[in-house]
């Protein structure tokens, strides 16, 4: 059972399109990160957001964390076929200073 | 990040065989973690190591050990590899934000 849901698990738009992807738990976190992993490589952290109802914008993505640190959203507007990848949230909890990471949202941008 | 490297990139091997993959970092991280990655489930913690002959299991350790002989190196071991460890594995080290290296991808036939 995964600790972290993300939705959806796949998504595939048009170049130009806007798109969101979620992040929902049960669990409140001390953070909460969005990684983008390419195909062979190891996921590369994007953003920490850390207070709740905080938001942080990184060109054209947007991140959202929960006013109660449960959940959190990636928004991407206008997207580019340069931001296809898969996505993947992950709660940090500092007790054991382990992340723990939801199932990953693969987004294919069509040129 | 360029401080975490793991070999070997590519493995095949087959069912019942003993298995070692190898992270080594320069970037003097305390922490390390060995994840493993499966369509589906995103990441899975093994085991982590919180420094020098510190070790502990993650939510999928049963069937692997690791160990830590000095701060650079953290080495994940299959006694007896099964074919449910193919996957990729990854190797990360650092805290809160953890920095990971390029992945291993494992095959047991």
């Amino acid at each position: 059972t995964q600790l972290l849901e993300q939705s959806p698990q796949f998504l595939s738009i048009q170049e130009g399109e806007n798109l969101t992807v979620y992040c929902n738990s049960s669990s409140v976190f001390s953070s909460l990160q969005w990684y983008r992993q390419e195909p062979g490589e190891g996921p590369v952290l994007l953003v920490t957001v850390v207070t709740g109802g905080e938001v942080k914008k990184l060109k054209r993505l947007t991140f959202q964390f929960g006013d109660a640190r449960k959940d959190s959203s990636l928004h991407i507007t206008a997207a580019q076929p340069g931001d296809t990848g898969l996505y993947l949230c992950a709660g940090f909890k500092a007790a054991g200073n382990k992340l723990t990471f939801g199932g990953g949202t693969r987004v294919l941008v069509k040129p | 990040d360029a401080g975490i490297t793991q070999s070997p990139r590519h493995k095949v091997t087959e069912t019942g065989t003993p298995v070692t993959l190898r992270c080594h970092q320069t970037e003097n991280h305390r922490y390390m973690y060995w994840y493993r990655q499966d369509p589906g489930h995103g990441l899975r913690l093994i085991h982590y190591s919180y420094g020098v002959k510190d070790t502990d299991k993650g939510e999928v350790s049963d069937g692997y050990s690791v160990s830590r002989s000095k701060t650079e190196d953290f080495l994940l071991t299959l006694e007896s590899a099964t074919s449910s460890q193919t996957s990729v594995y990854f190797c990360a080290g650092g805290t809160d934000t953890q920095y990971f290296g390029p992945g291993t991808r494992l095959t047991v036939l």
